[in-house]
């Protein structure tokens, strides 16, 4: 069975700092990967999808890279907000149960102002 | 345009009652999942389904979980004779026909005395 890993579960930055979230996987035959962030009481946002055959994906302040062989995926946040502050989720769908997505517990970030 | 809508937001039940959430996905979307999030975990994939094929529910715990879906529409998922350890919240997600990335609803917190 997949697992998906975030590390660290937890961060704190002021504001203005760049910063990269990880995350990790154990089975590296993906279908894709999508970062999504979850703010308090809501539901997930998209952030990015990268596809297995894609090395990275940007928006805006975001960008996201993969990794398929080590198993890994950042995402990296340019110029930190207050308004970053959210929980960043990593989800991973497997090549042979491409409906199926794994996700990690996530990354709780604060920016500090 | 309208997004992933859920009802009803909180749900407070007695041990042994039955309960059942509703997932109101994107207009046209063909997909639709439903995850299940209990507190300070990551989220756990249940059913899943896709147009008119049959759904994959590989991932509902128990038999006392089912999930139905009409057509390309609404879903419910139905808890029979609820347990404290089905208190957690209920995640709802639908994708375009084609697409990978999920669109995700703001949840049914499910809080089971």
């Amino acid at each position: 069975k997949q697992e998906v890993t975030q590390i660290p579960a937890a961060l704190s930055v002021p504001e203005g700092e760049n910063l990269v979230l990880n995350c990790s996987f154990t089975d590296s035959a993906i279908y894709n990967l999508q970062w999504f962030r979850q703010d308090p009481g809501k539901g997930l946002t998209s952030l990015l999808l990268i596809q297995s055959s894609q090395r990275e994906q940007t928006s805006g302040r975001l960008n996201a890279s993969l990794d398929k062989s080590s198993g890994r995926s950042t995402l990296y946040i340019a110029a930190s907000q207050p308004g970053d502050s959210a929980t960043y989720l990593c989800a991973v769908s497997h090549r042979n149960t491409g409906n199926q997505f794994y996700f990690g517990t996530g990354t709780s970030l604060t920016v500090i102002p | 345009g309208a997004g992933v809508s859920q009802s009803p937001s909180n749900k407070v039940t007695e041990k042994g009652k039955d309960v059942e959430l509703r997932c109101d996905p994107i207009s046209g979307h063909t997909a639709l999942y439903w995850y299940r999030q209990r507190l300070g975990q990551g989220l756990e994939f249940l059913i899943y389904f896709q147009g008119n094929s049959a759904p994959d529910k590989s991932g509902l715990p128990s038999d006392r979980f089912s999930a139905e879906r009409t057509g390309e529409s609404v879903s419910t998922l139905t808890i029979q004779r609820t347990q404290q350890e089905d208190s957690a919240v209920y995640l709802c997600a639908s994708s375009p026909r084609g697409g990978y990335e999920q669109f995700f609803g703001p949840g049914t917190r499910l809080t089971v005395l």
